[in-house]
């Protein structure tokens, strides 16, 4: 099975200053990781993934992931947060087992999102 | 341009009624989802195609059904057997492979009164 954790509803951060938006995850291989946000009444916009290889991983919009095995986390930040950023943000997972032992699973498993103020 | 088209936006039903969310997508994308968001739980998986004329049910398929009979359209209906079918509907696609991200439509809001 695969699972991912976002442990805090809301984070507040205040314009300027870094933001980090905690996930943690659970499979059964190797995890394909993701990151997406969401605007009000909005789809899913896409900010970046880690797949293989440098655990630092750069998206959209100036984010940036930190894939960590050890910890089995992969923590959204930003060094600087503007007042647009403030939106709910969504962690995701795919176990890439799944490619062999169900090959018609192919869905992301989503966390239940936590939600970035910026404060002006 | 390429992308998911979801529509009605919005859609008002009565309790018993089934209704029908239309998804289409130009991606060239074999695989389709349909997810359901209600306030608090993120994202559940309904329903899942990876090809035409196969689907898969996910996490929470009851009192939904679905239709592959081509790989740009993914079509959901909400029957009279869903409980509570108040929520956001999000459809999304993806390349076939294990690494590729979904790329979600802008989402259907039903409320049933």
């Amino acid at each position: 099975a695969q699972s991912v954790a976002q442990p805090e509803d809301q984070v507040n951060v205040a314009e300027g200053n870094p933001l980090t938006v905690k996930c943690t995850y659970s499979v059964s291989g190797n995890p394909y990781l993701f990151w997406y946000v969401q605007y009000p009444n909005r789809g899913l916009q896409f900010l970046l993934k880690y797949i293989t290889g440098d655990n630092l991983v750069k998206g959209s919009y100036g984010f940036e992931a930190e894939f960590n095995k050890s910890q089995t986390s992969f923590h959204l930040k930003k060094p600087s947060a503007l007042v647009s950023d403030s939106a709910l943000y969504f962690c995701a997972v795919r176990d890439h087992l799944l490619r062999h032992m169900d090959t018609g699973r192919r869905a992301l498993t989503f966390g239940s999102g936590t939600r970035l103020q910026v404060q002006p | 341009d390429g992308g998911i088209t979801q529509s009605p936006k919005y859609l008002f039903r009565k309790e018993g009624q089934n209704v029908t969310l239309s998804c289409e997508q130009n991606l060239n994308h074999d695989a389709m989802y349909w997810y359901r968001q209600d306030p608090g739980q993120g994202l559940r998986l309904i329903y899942y195609s990876q090809i035409v004329n196969d689907f898969q049910k996910g996490d929470i398929a009851e009192g939904y059904s679905v239709s592959r009979e081509k790989k740009e359209s993914f079509p959901l209906t909400v029957t009279s057997a869903q409980k509570n079918p108040t929520a956001f509907y999000l459809c999304a696609s993806s390349t076939d492979r294990g690494t590729g991200e979904l790329f979600f439509g802008e989402g259907s809001r039903l409320t049933v009164l």
